[in-house]
Parts: structure tokens; C-alpha cells; sequence
């Protein structure tokens, strides 16, 4: 089966980059999503096509792709980005497959 | 704006069934192939199906097919699930969400993300 690997947590200081990787197969992650869930609310679509961000979502909030990991950076980190974060990669055959989500600790 | 707002979870036994709702606004919602996500108590996300636009292709997650059923009324801009046979380790919140697909004139069709969410309900299997 398909498998998206991420750390269950990362801890960073406000004001501070962080950076939350999620790793899989080469061709799956070169196009992964990405979702923010704060506590209690719905999943919300913060990075989509690896790289590209909705309207709405802050600038702050980054994609990038290298080889077979994907990872979503967040700059000047606030106290509101506290939240879990979780990739997602589509393929015909896999459908649909979610990592296991990060929790973000803003300390 | 889109709003999906999910209904129809609650408390059932093991082996029973229910039937979730999700009406769908703000959207084209015939133009759109649908999904559930479900989320287990302190897990993570996991899909359980999804609908092409017309109804007329349907996929399901391993741990789900044969149980579950997904459908659409796009006369009502309405999302079902039909869950029989259902388990301990199908308690979770179950989301509706809206798929999206964009079109690269390089690449052809790109893997599809999901750009709205509902509020999702909650199903508990439990005697």
C-alpha cells in the first residue's frame, strides 16, 4: 500500500520558520496538498499542486518538492498557525492517501 | 461562498446502519465529484469514497467497500453515504469534501485536491 510519512510533531518559536516534511513516492508527492486542522475545526487547504497557495491562505505558508519529500514551510510562525498539518497525495490506482498528520507546536 | 453541512451521524450498534446527508451550496454542485474523509477520535484523516460528477463512477477505501455506498441527487445538491454493516472502528467524524481539478496545458490533467470542507458529524458505533 501507498504510504505519505511525516513527523508526528515539530516545535518552533513564534516569529521562527517551520518546516513540516511528508514522504513518499517519488511521482506521488510531486503534486501533494496540503491542510491545516486547528483543534475542534474542520481540515482548511493551505498548499495544493506542491506549490501553489489559495486565495486567503497567508504568503507565509509555502510548498516546495525535492525528490521524494514534500514539504510545507511556514515563515514567521503566529500562535494561530498552532494546528495539525497534513499532506495528501492522489494517484488513479491509490485514489486518495493522507499522511498522519504533524502537530505544530508554537512554543 | 460554499457551504457543505454534513447530517445524519449519531449513535448506532454494531452491525446497524445509517445514512449521512451533506447539501451543498455556493457551487455548481453537478459539475463537481464529491468525497467523504472520516476521522477516528485523536487520529488522523482517512478517505472513505468518492463520486464522479454524474454518480456514474464511485471508488471506496479497502476498509469500506462492500459496506458502504456513496450516491449523489444533483436535482437536490445532495451528497449521501450509506453505511451498513458498520463497526466499532467506523466511530469517526465523517466530512463531506469538494474536489478540485485543474487543467495544465503542458501537463494535461493534474491530481485533484480537495478545496472546501464541511463541518462534518459525527457517527458512534457502540451497544
Amino acid at each position: 500500500s501507498y504510504e505519505l510519512t511525516q513527523p508526528p510533531s515539530v516545535s518552533v518559536s513564534p516569529g521562527q520558520t517551520a518546516s513540516v516534511t511528508c514522504s513518499g513516492d517519488t511521482l506521488g508527492v510531486k503534486y501533494t496538498s496540503w491542510y491545516q486542522q486547528r483543534p475542534g475545526q474542520s481540515p482548511v487547504l493551505v498548499i495544493y499542486e506542491g506549490t501553489k497557495r489559495p486565495s486567503g491562505i497567508p504568503e507565509r505558508f509555502s510548498g516546495s518538492i525535492s525528490g521524494s519529500t514534500a514539504t510545507l514551510t511556514i515563515s514567521e510562525t503566529q500562535g494561530v498557525d498552532e494546528a495539525d498539518y497534513y499532506c495528501q497525495a492522489w494517484d488513479s490506482t491509490i485514489n486518495w492517501v493522507f499522511g498522519g498528520g504533524t502537530k505544530l507546536t508554537v512554543l | 461562498e460554499v457551504h457543505l453541512v454534513e447530517s445524519g451521524g449519531g449513535l448506532v450498534q454494531p452491525g446497524g446502519s445509517l445514512r449521512l446527508s451533506c447539501a451543498a451550496s455556493g457551487f455548481t454542485f453537478s459539475s463537481s465529484p464529491m468525497s467523504w474523509v472520516r476521522q477516528a477520535p485523536g487520529r488522523g484523516l482517512e478517505w472513505v469514497s468518492a463520486i464522479s460528477e454524474s454518480g456514474d463512477s464511485t471508488y471506496y477505501a479497502d476498509s469500506v467497500k462492500g459496506r458502504f455506498t456513496i450516491s449523489r441527487e444533483n436535482s437536490k445538491n445532495t451528497l449521501y453515504l450509506q453505511m451498513n454493516g458498520l463497526r466499532a472502528d467506523d466511530t469517526a467524524v465523517y466530512y463531506c469534501a469538494k474536489e478540485r481539478r485543474d487543467y495544465d496545458i503542458l501537463t494535461g490533467w493534474l491530481p485533484p485536491y480537495f478545496d472546501d470542507w464541511g463541518q462534518g458529524t459525527l457517527v458512534t458505533v457502540s451497544s
